[in-house]
């Protein structure tokens, strides 16, 4: 079936460390990606996004690398600061609707 | 700018009861997706509204069915309620046919829908 699965449940990093979250994706028909970040009690908030005829796309602080050929998604952040803590999903387009994995908690210990 | 707005924030039903959930999209978008959430779980895509049609439903029963209205909001609405119905449904809204065009789902806070 469809699915967007996360390598890590949780991540645990340094505060003004780099963060890198990965993702794996199943359908290679999915041509568009999207990171979002989820705090408590709040609906997913927009990262970055990358179409599948790119590998690689910068945004303030964050980065979104593709590879196609393994089906691999990953959200680096650069210096991470205690305001990232939060769930980080992954998740895949090119159908009409967008496919979420399960999410990877981000823990920033000061 | 007003992001999307879901009302009521929380809802507790009675097995059985029904369900209503609404969702104003952002200004200018015409499309509106809904999304459950169980707790501790990811998203799984319920329903995707464009221009006031549906475009395309996800795995689950006929008693989960919305509506998009000619100003583009939508209501969600849950029929015989069950105890696993039990968690935040999220709706979204995009430009452009969203997802299809490339263009990314923005997301409201929620409701949180308890049935006892």
């Amino acid at each position: 079936g469809e699915s967007v699965g996360l390598h890590l449940p949780t991540l645990s990093v340094q505060e003004g460390d780099n963060s890198i979250i990965n993702c794996a994706y199943s359908n290679s028909a999915s041509d568009y990606f999207i990171w979002y970040k989820q705090e408590s009690g709040k609906g997913p908030q927009f990262i970055i996004d990358i179409r599948s005829n790119m590998d690689k796309r910068q945004g303030q602080r964050v980065t979104v690398l593709l590879n196609k050929t393994v089906k691999h998604l990953s959200l680096q952040i650069a210096a991470t600061q205690p305001g990232d803590s939060a769930v980080y999903f992954c998740a895949e387009g090119g159908t009409g609707k967008l496919i979420f994995g399960q999410g990877t908690t981000l823990q920033v210990k000061p | 700018e007003a992001g999307v707005t879901q009302s009521p924030t929380h809802l507790i039903k009675t097995r059985g009861q029904q369900a209503t959930l609404r969702c104003s999209p952002i200004s200018g978008h015409t499309s509106v997706y809904w999304y459950q959430q169980a707790l501790g779980l990811g998203l799984q895509f319920l329903l995707w509204y464009d221009e006031g049609e549906e475009r395309n439903r996800g795995n689950f029963p006929p008693r989960f069915s919305g509506r998009q209205f000619p100003n583009y909001s939508s209501e969600l609405n849950v029929n015989a309620l069950e105890l696993e119905d039990s968690a935040l449904y999220l709706c979204a809204s995009s430009l452009d046919l969203g997802v299809r065009n490339n263009s990314p789902l923005h997301f409201g806070n929620g409701t949180r829908l308890t049935v006892t």
